[in-house]
């Protein structure tokens, strides 16, 4: 298996809505990102996990809350969004922390975000 | 401190014919290179990359780019674009520590 699988690949969902993005990959990678990106725009950086552990945290709002439960899954939990945040929310990972040289990502499909 | 920069937002090109797309960047110390490649609907894939070696690197699918120390460049190229070549190209430079960071993206459209 050499893919990153994110789900829901598209998500509409309301200003007081509660909702999570989810990002599986069994290739053994030990570091997980999450990343946005806006149309026709570079991927921003969010967060960073290295071994189950957050490492970056890329002065996000609160109103993202990264979790990593175990080595092959990266959640995103989302509350009380707004509109600009409509966004493609990327997930990729990489074989250990340090290693992005060698490798580089491996990215998911991401999932289309619109708040409305 | 490391930064990419991508000159041309938007490169038509006709079927079959020579592309280039420019990558610029500048950090004072070694760097490894990359390209991605973004189709529509979809993540990033990694096109190619320059690590260290020879100054010329190739994809499978065609591309090619070279890095230039003195030019700080590493320019994408392919002999013959095909229709399914059209995407949004991402150079993407990282120095030290595990931050990649990313031009602001060509969006290259081949037509028939």
């Amino acid at each position: 298996d050499t893919e990153v699988t994110q789900t829901p690949k598209h998500l509409v969902m309301g200003m007081t809505n509660k909702k999570s993005l989810k990002c599986e990959q069994h290739m053994g990678h030990r570091a997980m990102y999450w990343y946005k990106q806006k149309a026709k725009k570079p991927p921003e950086l969010m967060f960073v996990y290295s071994y189950e552990k957050l490492s970056i945290n890329e002065s996000v709002p609160s109103r993202f809350s990264p979790e990593c439960p175990n080595s092959s899954l990266l959640n995103l939990h989302l509350h009380a969004l707004q509109p600009e945040d409509s966004a493609l929310y990327l997930c990729a990972s990489s074989q250990t922390p340090g290693t992005e040289a060698n490798y580089g990502y491996t990215f998911g499909s991401g999932t289309r975000l619109t708040v409305v | 401190a490391q930064s990419v920069t991508q000159l041309d937002s938007q490169v038509p090109v006709f079927e079959e014919a020579p592309v280039e797309l420019r990558c610029n960047y500048s950090s004072s110390v070694s760097v490894y290179l990359f390209w991605y490649v973004q189709y529509p609907n979809q993540g990033l894939q990694l096109l190619l990359k320059y690590l260290s070696g020879s100054t010329l690197v190739e994809s499978i699918n065609g591309f090619e780019a070279e890095f230039n120390k003195s030019q700080t460049s590493f320019h994408l190229r392919k002999p013959s674009v095909h229709i399914s070549d059209t995407a949004e190209y991402f150079c993407a430079v990282r120095a030290t520590g595990n931050q990649f960071y990313f031009g602001t993206g060509t969006s290259l459209t081949v037509i028939p």
